[in-house]
């Protein structure tokens, strides 16, 4: 089946340092990637929409300058965390559409990010 | 934009009753309702969806139902077993590339 390979599982950054977390479709064209966020006991949030080839469709109150989504090409999207703060630290994922007769959504294995 | 609304928020089955949790959505043009099952630090791990061109789908012990003209979907898991306990989301989308809405959540215990 469809498998989306999201790296690093977990990472501890310091305070207006940058983290760059990458999500590869590994067996089928990732058309769109959805980028989400979640915070202890809540549910996830989309940050934003990314097609290949165009810029990101922010959600309401997603700052874009500081969450640089990039997806350069159909099997790679990658999220970056700029001037990080211990705001930010949270449980990303990603998640893509555009498997082979749209089976769904595939998603990563999520990225828990420290800021200390 | 979509709007999905989970209840209740928690629930706690003795083994072997039923569970029972409910979603509305917003967007009439939503059409494709996934329920997920969440363990802590996890992904989320397809359970069961559905279609809107069908009411109900049934997959062993678990069923979802959907009322397209009353928009709203219900997960039902019957003979809860202990490994059932985790949180369970319920989705809204429109298909094809467009993002998929989640409900609040809910946390699903299993008395033994």
């Amino acid at each position: 089946g469809a498998v989306v390979s999201q790296h690093p599982s977990w990472v501890i950054c310091k305070s207006g340092t940058s983290v760059k977390i990458e999500c590869r479709s590994l067996d089928f064209q990732a058309t769109t990637m959805f980028w989400y966020r979640q915070f202890p006991k809540q549910s996830l949030m989309l940050m934003a929409t990314s097609n290949e080839g165009s810029k990101a469709t922010y959600e309401q109150g997603v700052e874009k300058d500081k969450f640089l989504i990039n997806h350069a090409s159909l099997t790679l999207s990658t999220l970056t965390v700029t001037s990080a703060h211990p705001e930010d630290s949270s449980f990303y994922i990603c998640s893509a559409s555009g498997g082979t007769g749209w089976g769904g959504y595939t998603f990563g294995s999520g990225t828990r990010l420290t800021v200390v | 934009g979509e709007n999905v609304e989970q209840h209740p928020s928690t629930l706690s089955v003795q083994e072997g009753d039923s569970a029972v949790i409910k979603c509305t959505y917003s967007d009439s043009a939503s059409n494709y309702f996934p329920w997920y099952k969440q363990e802590l630090g996890k992904r989320p791990q397809l359970i069961i969806d559905i279609r809107s061109n069908v009411g109900e789908k049934k997959d062993q012990r678990i069923a979802v139902t959907l009322n397209k003209t009353a928009k709203h979907f219900s997960l039902h898991i019957t003979e809860t077993q202990p490994e059932d306990s985790a949180v369970y989301f319920c989705a809204a989308s429109r298909g094809g590339n467009e993002k998929l809405t989640f409900g609040t959540g809910t946390r699903l215990t299993i008395i033994p």
